[in-house]
């Protein structure tokens, strides 16, 4: 049982680069979220996914496209990445409606570092 | 104004002392109150867990709520060295079904060392 899972753990783009960010959780949990984390600005939500087949915008959505592939995945993609992305990026999930106790506790994976120069 | 305010610090207390970690919020309608422990280089794990007003008490820790005060803190008894970490707090609304369900707003995290 991994639990959440992410690719890659580094990523150096160049400006005007695209690149996806993979994330698997095994955990059967309904709601996946993906979060940038920067010195001082805590955890910010970019994109989540409520469940199978629904995607909503965050906090900072600009610049990132997402796609909920199955109940078990969820990427992140930036189409033409900026030096304002660099970041470390975190995907969450967890188990959604209809589960009884702390179905909203979220489970995070151990980060992609990304550097955009 | 950040819907939720937490002093990033850095704190740095002494092996066995009391720590007190503080977050301020400005939704009234947050009912579901979170600390995440996020070591160096890793994700955030939950830590604590309180619904509405209250305390809850787990080993060395323990979280307030006060929603009068819309404040809540969290208690580390006891501090050890592996206490060091980035402690975030997270805050729900109540009912966010939906698609919003689950949406957590978090603090800017504090960093704690705790030295021997």
């Amino acid at each position: 049982n991994a639990g959440v899972t992410q690719t890659p753990k580094f990523q150096v783009l160049k400006t005007g680069q695209s690149m996806t960010l993979q994330c698997a959780q095994d955990m059967n949990h309904n709601s996946m979220y993906w979060y940038r984390q920067d010195p001082g600005m805590g955890l910010r939500l970019i994109y989540y996914s409520a469940s199978e087949g629904t995607t909503d915008k965050g906090e900072v959505p600009n610049g990132y496209n997402v796609s909920r592939l199955n109940k078990r995945e969820f990427s992140l993609r930036l189409e033409s990445a900026a030096p304002s992305q660099t970041s470390v990026y975190f995907c969450a999930s967890s188990g959604g409606p209809g589960l009884q106790g702390r179905g909203y506790e979220q489970y995070f994976g151990p980060g992609t570092r990304l550097t955009v120069t | 104004q950040k819907e939720v305010e937490q002093d990033p610090g850095p704190l740095s207390v002494p092996e066995g002392a009391i720590v007190s970690l503080n977050c301020t919020y400005s939704n009234s309608a947050f009912q579901y109150f979170m600390w995440y422990r996020q070591y160096s280089r890793k994700g955030p794990e939950l830590l604590m867990y309180t619904y509405s007003s209250g305390n809850k008490e787990d080993g060395r820790f323990t979280a307030q709520v006060d929603k009068s005060s819309k404040y809540i803190s969290l208690f580390i008894r006891d501090s050890q060295p592996s206490d060091s970490a980035t402690y975030l707090c997270a805050m729900r609304a109540r009912g966010a079904g939906g698609t919003s369900y689950g949406k957590l707003t978090f603090g800017q995290g504090t960093i704690l060392t705790v030295h021997p």
